[in-house]
């Protein structure tokens, strides 16, 4: 098993530019998770996905779209981006939804986006 | 006030002792509990659940206290391989939303 699986590690935008983080899980998990890790913030959900379908903003959502493409994928989107997006973003999945002991998450490798 | 607020060290200790961290969170409400450990540049990692029983794996107890409403992670007998940073999680769920809170983490650095 490849648990959670992200792509690209790393990318440098210009301000402005649009791009696509990709997430996977092979888990067989229900609910899918996106994250931003910035120096002394913490862990801040963007948008999460209960379950295939559905979609819900979290902490930071302003500036990005997600899309759950199937069971396994769930896509982040950078429409235009602004230097203010320069950050990690991880990529989780659980076989159950916050709230529940099933909530345990398991993080991808991380993308490192810098944005000029 | 923070919604979940962690110590964030850096506590440097020596190896074989015990340190402890806690984790205070705001939303009496909360559902439940979880200690990640992520190291330098790397992802989180799921390091334990955190029980109202209090729970205890291997080397680490975890504790909850809802009256005081923090959790703790106790190590005993502390390794070189214990270095990282510590970061606490905390869930709240109801009908319409849930919500995920990280703190933003304890770092703990283990000397020989």
């Amino acid at each position: 098993n490849a648990g959670v699986t992200q792509t690209p590690k790393f990318q440098v935008l210009k301000t402005g530019q649009s791009m696509t983080l990709q997430c996977a899980q092979d888990m067989n998990h229900n609910s899918m998770y996106w994250y931003r890790q910035d120096p002394g913030m913490g862990l801040r959900l963007i948008y999460y996905s209960a379950s295939e379908g559905t979609t819900d903003k979290g902490e930071v959502p302003n500036g990005y779209n997600v899309s759950r493409l199937n069971k396994r994928e769930f896509s982040l989107r950078l429409e235009s981006a602004a230097p203010s997006q320069t950050s990690v973003y991880f990529c989780a999945s659980s076989e159950g939804l916050a709230g529940s002991l099933y909530a345990k998450q398991f993080f991808g490798p991380g993308t490192r986006l810098t944005v000029l | 006030r923070k919604e979940v607020e962690q110590d964030p060290g850096p506590f440097n200790v020596p190896e074989g002792a015990t340190v402890a961290f806690n984790c205070t969170y705001s939303n009496s409400a909360s559902q439940s509990f979880f200690w990640y450990r992520q190291d330098c540049r790397k992802e989180p990692k799921l390091l334990m659940s955190v029980y109202s029983s209090g729970n205890e794996d291997g080397r680490f107890t975890a504790q909850l206290n809802r009256a005081s409403q923090y959790i703790s992670l106790l190590i005993r007998d502390s390794k070189l391989s214990d270095s990282a940073t510590y970061l606490c999680v905390v869930n709240e769920r109801d009908s319409s939303a849930s919500k995920i809170i990280f703190g933003s983490g304890t770092r703990l650095s283990i000397r020989p």
